[in-house]
């Protein structure tokens, strides 16, 4: 059974470029949650997509993007990145709405 | 708005020691709760939940009650090992929300032999 899958593990961006990440969902989920992780603290909400849609978003500006496509499979795009986009991004997946959430192993971005 | 607290780290015990952190969270009506937990270079992995009050969340050794008069859900385990080692997260999805977890800002647990 696989479980949440996420490319690039690593990835080396400078300010103003652009960046996609991808994120497979664990067998039989519908859902995909995208959370930020800054180094030394809790994953913060981004959004979450169910049916192509994004149905939830928290406080992120709108440079945070997304997409799910009809596999359920979904990508985080950023445009014009910044220093403090350097994170740990978390996809996570879930069954219907709510559903536990399970997470990946998550892609760490270095803005420089 | 919802929220979550967890005990600042991190915390230090011997092997077969008793692990106790807290976890307090603010929110209108029920939420669910969870206990998260990530390894080293590693995402998260779901330790245990609970849905209602009184449920107890339980898996591998480790416990946590859902206690609504004290709005807490504290992670208890009986004898911890080296490989227990990680940070741990307390998390709560809102009654009314969608999917949306809200983290506490994790607690280090150092394990020794």
């Amino acid at each position: 059974d696989a479980g949440v899958t996420q490319s690039p593990t690593h990835l080396i961006k400078t300010r103003g470029q652009q960046v996609t990440l991808r994120c497979s969902p664990k067998s039989g989920h519908d859902t995909v949650s995208w959370y930020q992780q800054a180094l030394g603290q809790g994953p913060q909400f981004i959004f979450q997509y169910y049916e192509e849609e994004e149905r939830q978003r928290g406080n992120f500006p709108d440079r945070f993007s997304g997409h799910q496509f009809p596999n359920y499979s979904s990508e985080l795009n950023v445009n014009a990145l910044l220093l403090g986009d350097s994170a740990l991004y978390l996809c996570a997946s879930s069954l219907g709405q709510p559903g536990t959430q399970y997470f990946g192993p998550g892609t760490r971005l270095t803005v420089l | 708005g919802n929220s979550v607290t967890q005990m600042e780290g991190p915390v230090t015990l011997s092997e077969e020691a008793f692990l106790t952190i807290n976890c307090t969270y603010t929110a209108t009506g029920y939420p669910s709760l969870f206990w998260y937990v990530q390894y080293p270079g590693e995402g998260l992995q779901l330790l245990l939940k609970a849905t209602k009050a009184d449920d107890k969340g339980s898996n591998k050794g480790f416990e946590a009650t859902y206690r609504k008069e004290t709005t807490s859900f504290h992670l208890e385990k009986g004898s911890v090992q080296v490989s227990d080692s990680a940070v741990y997260f307390c998390a709560l999805r809102g009654s009314s929300n969608t999917g949306k977890l809200i983290f506490g800002q994790g607690t280090t647990l150092q394990v020794k032999p």
